[in-house]
């Protein structure tokens, strides 16, 4: 079966600017994850969301927002992108959540410059 | 709150030789216990996970994993370590009650010839 697919693999964007991030889950999960990963910050919890509904939220700005659609794909977005915010962004989908395991997509991979 | 120990950043391992990797987890009750691997640029695929039961666990491309209770570790095992086992591995736990995952910073595992 399809795994987790993210779109877009790569972004270049400018300070400033805002940024969408799309992900797939696999086909019955109904928990979607996401994560920002940087080398001195290591995996970072951003939110998740749950038959459409965000049930979990991590410590990060209201920046960065996301939500669910009926199909349970998800998209994430970030707003006045920053330099920091340069990061591999993972999207995880579960059947129910983190006590299942996670499948994980490739990542975007997201430059501020 | 819960917190996952991977006290070492870098192992190194001659290819063949035997591999452990330690795991610790802070957290009152028997949480859910996982290992992920991560190659370079990829997201996280999972290797096992433990819920409760056998404390030996296997998992996939010849892992396993020994949950032991008195001494709160999770630790990572195989017998015979090849070059495309090189990668970032990352012990997770997840409480019953909570759906948000608990990542440790992860040890990079360098194999050589």
């Amino acid at each position: 079966k399809a795994g987790v697919t993210q779109t877009p693999r790569y972004l270049i964007k400018t300070r400033g600017q805002q940024v969408t991030l799309s992900c797939s889950p696999i086909s019955g999960h109904r928990s979607v994850s996401w994560y920002q990963q940087t080398p001195g910050q290591g995996l970072q919890f951003l939110f998740e969301y749950f038959s459409e509904t965000q049930r979990n939220k991590g410590n990060f700005p209201g920046r960065f927002s996301g939500r669910q659609f009926s199909n349970s794909r998800s998209e994430m977005n970030v707003s006045t992108l920053e330099l920091g915010d340069s990061a591999l962004y993972l999207c995880a989908s579960s059947l129910e959540g983190a006590n299942y395991g996670y499948t994980f997509g490739s990542g975007t991979r997201l430059t501020v410059v | 709150a819960q917190s996952v120990t991977q006290p070492d950043i870098h192992i190194t391992v001659s290819e063949g030789a035997s591999l452990e990797l330690r795991c610790n987890y802070s957290y009152g009750a028997t949480p859910y216990l996982f290992w992920y691997v991560q190659s370079p640029g990829q997201g996280l695929q999972l290797l096992l996970k433990y819920f409760s039961g056998d404390t030996l666990v296997q998992g996939i491309k010849g892992f396993e994993a020994e949950f032991k209770r008195s001494q709160s570790s999770f630790n990572l095992r195989k017998p015979s370590v090849h070059w495309s086992d090189a990668a970032e591995y990352f012990c997770v736990s997840a409480s019953g009650g909570s759906y948000i995952p608990t990542f440790g910073r992860g040890t990079s595992l360098i194999v050589h010839p």
